[in-house]
């Protein structure tokens, strides 16, 4: 079992869609969690943080469900400009390297 | 500005050369990563340093070579051993204190063998 996965995608929704993204981990240690947008060509950048109290950012909801070991991103009325790749990103502690998914590639169609 | 520069953005190689990749970063972090891309797929960790004159080997870090003599750069050399190196290669770095340990990342660098 990988140690980050993610359902690859594409999501081709429209816009104003609600659209859902789940990610699973395997270590139970793990400790912080993430996700990051990457543009085709371009370097991922942070998105949010994933708390365990859940937290949200505008259009964008991130939850942490520790007991089954994955985390969610909900992004609400879509847009155009969210068509971009979705990383899941694992910290598994003690300054280890982050653990990246491959990522859930979402297209927002007109 | 404060960030991540990596250089050459796109590079080219000629089968069995050394190329050198640079990556500098000014934010003051301690720990610096490189990772390769390939069409498609996710983001693998070649080396890591998280102090001065130490590195990790990460998970594909065969064919590859880096050094870290200063805190704010962490060049990676692509060797002739390295047999599938077109890529795209991501510096990035964090603050270790972060909490969570943060990673942010370079613009990246398009090395093409030919």
């Amino acid at each position: 079992r990988k140690e980050v996965e993610q359902d690859p995608g594409p999501f081709n929704v429209p816009e104003g869609a609600t659209v859902a993204f789940n990610c699973t981990y395997s270590n139970s240690a793990s400790q912080s969690f993430f996700w990051y947008r990457q543009d085709c060509r371009k370097e991922p950048k942070l998105l949010m943080s994933v708390y365990s109290s859940g937290n949200e950012d505008g259009r964008f909801t991130a939850q942490l469900n520790r007991a089954s070991q994955y985390i969610s991103l909900l992004i609400r009325d879509s847009k155009l400009s969210d068509s971009a790749t979705y990383l899941c990103v694992v910290n598994r502690g003690g300054n280890t390297p982050l653990v990246f998914g491959k990522g859930t590639r979402l297209s927002v169609i007109a | 500005d404060g960030g991540i520069t990596q250089s050459p953005k796109y590079l080219f190689r000629k089968e069995g050369q050394n190329v050198t990749l640079s990556c500098e970063q000014n934010l003051n972090h301690d720990a610096m990563y490189w990772y390769r891309q390939d069409p498609g797929q996710g983001l693998r960790l070649i080396y890591y340093s998280q102090i001065v004159n130490d590195f990790q080997k990460g998970d594909i870090a065969e064919g590859y070579s880096v050094s870290r003599e200063k805190k704010e750069s962490f060049p990676l050399t692509v060797t002739s051993a390295q047999k599938n190196p077109t890529a795209f290669y991501l510096c990035a770095s964090s603050p270790l204190r972060d909490s969570g340990n943060t990673i942010y990342f370079g613009e990246g660098s398009w090395l093409t063998v030919v």
